[in-house]
């Protein structure tokens, strides 16, 4: 079955390290999503991607990349880590403009 | 600055009864309107969409959208404790952007 996958499903590190976590769909969908989800604000776009080499600013894209080399991968980048970007990130996936389905989600801790 | 709004909850229940969640959306020009559940430590699932005004059945959920209202809700019958989760509302404007707003969520207790 096609599916989402995010890795690693938890992740500690410390502040000031470079941080990546993965996204993989085997739906093959062109568009993808990178979400962080905090009490008190929900869901908050990150990054997307409409197909390869194409990447986006979402809402709150301070302090993180990403890049789109295959239509399979979006990997988020954390490029310095501050503790203030501990959160849970979700990635989603979708092939009609509004449908988007949801990766299990990766737990980060930046101490 | 696109808005969903939802009453944050919790929203409690007694096991059997109607669970009724409310959204509002600022942006008028909103096309598609979702709900996703979320349980505790899981991701968001997509349980309903709706795109059109009036009332869309699936088993014991039913969506309703008022466009002129920017206003949709989520109706749960016969609720039960597996449905204890939060209920996210998102909204999809269109307009060659994919992304979607999310309101933060209402959360819902079914009592049994």
């Amino acid at each position: 079955d096609a599916e989402i996958t995010q890795s690693p499903r938890h992740k500690i590190t410390e502040t000031g390290r470079q941080v990546t976590l993965a996204c993989h769909q085997t739906w093959n969908h062109n568009n993808m999503f990178w979400y962080r989800q905090d009490l008190g604000h929900g869901l908050r776009l990150i990054h997307y991607s409409y197909g390869v080499h194409d990447t986006n600013k979402g809402e709150v894209s301070d302090g993180y990349s990403v890049s789109r080399s295959n239509t399979e991968d979006l990997p988020l980048t954390l490029e310095s880590a501050a503790s203030s970007q501990t959160s849970v990130y979700f990635c989603a996936s979708s092939e009609s403009p509004d449908t988007q389905y949801f990766g299990p989600g990766t737990r980060l801790t930046v101490l | 600055q696109k808005e969903v709004e939802q009453n944050s909850g919790p929203l409690s229940v007694p096991e059997g009864a109607i669970a009724s969640l409310n959204c509002t959306y600022s942006d008028r020009g909103s096309q598609s309107f979702f709900w996703y559940r979320q349980y505790s430590g899981k991701s968001p699932e997509l349980i309903m969409f709706i795109y059109s005004n009036g009332d869309k059945e699936d088993g014991r959920f039913t969506a309703q959208l008022n466009k002129a209202s920017q206003y949709v809700s989520l109706l749960i019958r016969d609720s039960q404790p597996s449905d204890s989760a939060t209920y996210l509302c998102a909204v999809y404007s269109g307009a060659g952007s994919y992304q979607l707003t999310f309101g933060k969520g209402t959360k819902l207790s079914v009592i049994p």
